[in-house]
């Protein structure tokens, strides 16, 4: 079946911009993460939803960072006025829940900030 | 949560048994111990998971001491396509079961 898809694949923005990043999850998975991954690094995480419960946003490093989920589908990863730091790969991954620690990454969208 | 130590890099050639150390010290009662494959433009995939003593699927075994401060991510006759960075990270049983990843470890496999 189909996998954790993400859009844009690519995207490059100019400083002060913002950019808007899409994860469709696996169907019926009902968690979905969000993650950051720095050239060279280990992923950072960033928010976390699970059903219907508030998401867990302990992981965005500003309010410049906010992320919705439409039910148990879509979500979208939003970076306000983006500053160069933010350059990374963007990382979403959803799981069954419950007692599942197997999450299924996609393939990332790589945001290049100018 | 528990902060894990595993090396930077490591070489192997095709056909060994490669294992992979990592060390949690910190590890609670009702962590999980999990390890995650990533090949360069992808993002990480599961390889296996387990609690104490010994896990094994069709791709990897996992090897837990009876302390649990460490593990040892063991693959058996490696091949080329097996060069990718290997996470170690542990998981709580309870709430958000978002993943802390480290470093990881860069295993080379050559010809």
């Amino acid at each position: 079946g189909a996998g954790v898809s993400q859009s844009p694949s690519n995207k490059v923005t100019e400083k002060g911009k913002d950019v808007e990043l899409r994860c469709d999850p696996i169907s019926g998975h009902t968690a979905l993460y969000w993650y950051r991954q720095r050239l060279g690094q280990g992923l950072e995480f960033l928010i976390y939803f699970q059903g219907n419960s508030a998401p867990d946003k302990s992981g965005l490093p500003s309010d410049r960072f906010s992320a919705e989920r439409t039910g148990e589908s879509v979500s979208t990863l939003t970076i306000q006025r983006t500053q160069q730091e933010d350059s990374a790969v963007y990382l979403c991954a959803s799981s069954l829940g419950g007692d599942s620690y197997e999450q299924y990454f996609g393939p990332g969208t790589r945001l290049t900030v100018t | 949560l528990a902060k894990t130590t595993q090396p930077i890099s490591m070489d192997s050639y095709e056909g060994q048994e490669v294992n992979i150390t990592c060390s949690h010290n910190n590890i609670a009662t009702n962590d999980y111990i999990t390890w995650y494959q990533q090949f360069p433009s992808q993002g990480p995939r599961f390889i296996i998971q387990g609690y104490k003593t010994k896990v094994t699927n069709e791709v990897a075994s996992l090897f837990i001491p009876a302390d649990r401060k460490s593990s040892t991510l063991s693959l058996p006759r490696v091949s080329l396509s097996d060069t990718a960075v290997y996470y170690c990270l542990v998981a709580p049983d309870t709430g958000r079961r978002a993943l802390t990843f480290g470093s990881g470890t860069r295993l080379q496999v050559q010809p």
